[in-house]
């Protein structure tokens, strides 16, 4: 069975520092990886997404692939209060729709 | 906004009702999905839209039930629900499915079986 683990949290970061979200993948055919932002009572948003291996830059958000360790990660940089949402990793690799989502991990930036 | 709009955004129903979720895209878009949120688990699969046609069901109760008359909308018919069906149910959509993981998500409907 695919799956896609990330710790739930709360991952607690001060403000300013960097956020980093990891994800880990079971299934090795997985061949691209999204990166989703959730906030309270809002439907899911994606902000990155990445397919090879190596880091990928976006702003203050960088997407880390690992294929060798099945690894990805998600690093925010200068975090603000305003990036305190859950974070939903997910998978895509066969099938119809092929996407499998992780349980998300939720980031608090304290002021 | 994302382009896809879901109504009622709040449903109370009891396991006898009859009630349907409305959702319609406003994008373009080709596919289109239904997904399942429940606290403490990974968004589910529901069903997927492409052209309208049925591509997938993750082995869904058949108290659910889909459709899809056009690219732009896409309904779920729900009957005989049971509380365990509680939950935040979503909306989304993608360019094609060869883009499935480029979603756009509605705001979802908050479910509450009595």
């Amino acid at each position: 069975q695919k799956e896609v683990e990330q710790n739930s949290g709360p991952l607690s970061v001060p403000e300013g520092a960097i956020a980093s979200l990891n994800c880990t993948y079971s299934d090795r055919g997985s061949q691209s990886f999204f990166w989703y932002r959730q906030y309270s009572g809002k439907s899911p948003e994606l902000i990155m997404f990445i397919y090879s291996n190596g880091d990928k830059e976006d702003g203050r958000f960088t997407a880390q692939l690992n294929k060798a360790s099945q690894y990805v990660s998600l690093l925010i940089r200068d975090s603000q209060p305003s990036d305190s949402a859950t974070y939903l990793c997910a998978a895509i690799g066969g099938g119809a729709d092929g996407l499998t989502f992780g349980k998300g991990t939720h980031l608090i930036i304290q002021p | 906004e994302t382009g896809v709009t879901q109504t009622p955004r709040h449903l109370v129903m009891g396991m006898t009702n009859k009630k349907s979720l409305k959702c319609e895209q406003h994008l373009g878009h080709n596919a289109m999905y239904w997904y399942k949120q429940s606290a403490k688990k990974p968004l589910e699969l529901m069903f997927v839209y492409s052209l309208e046609e049925r591509v997938e069901n993750n082995s869904v109760p058949s108290r659910f039930s889909p459709e899809c008359p056009n690219s732009s909308h896409l309904f779920l018919h729900l009957h005989t629900l049971q509380p365990e069906d509680s939950a935040l149910y979503l909306c989304a959509s993608s360019q094609d499915r060869r883009l499935a993981g480029s979603k756009y998500f509605g705001a979802g409907t908050r479910l509450s079986v009595l």
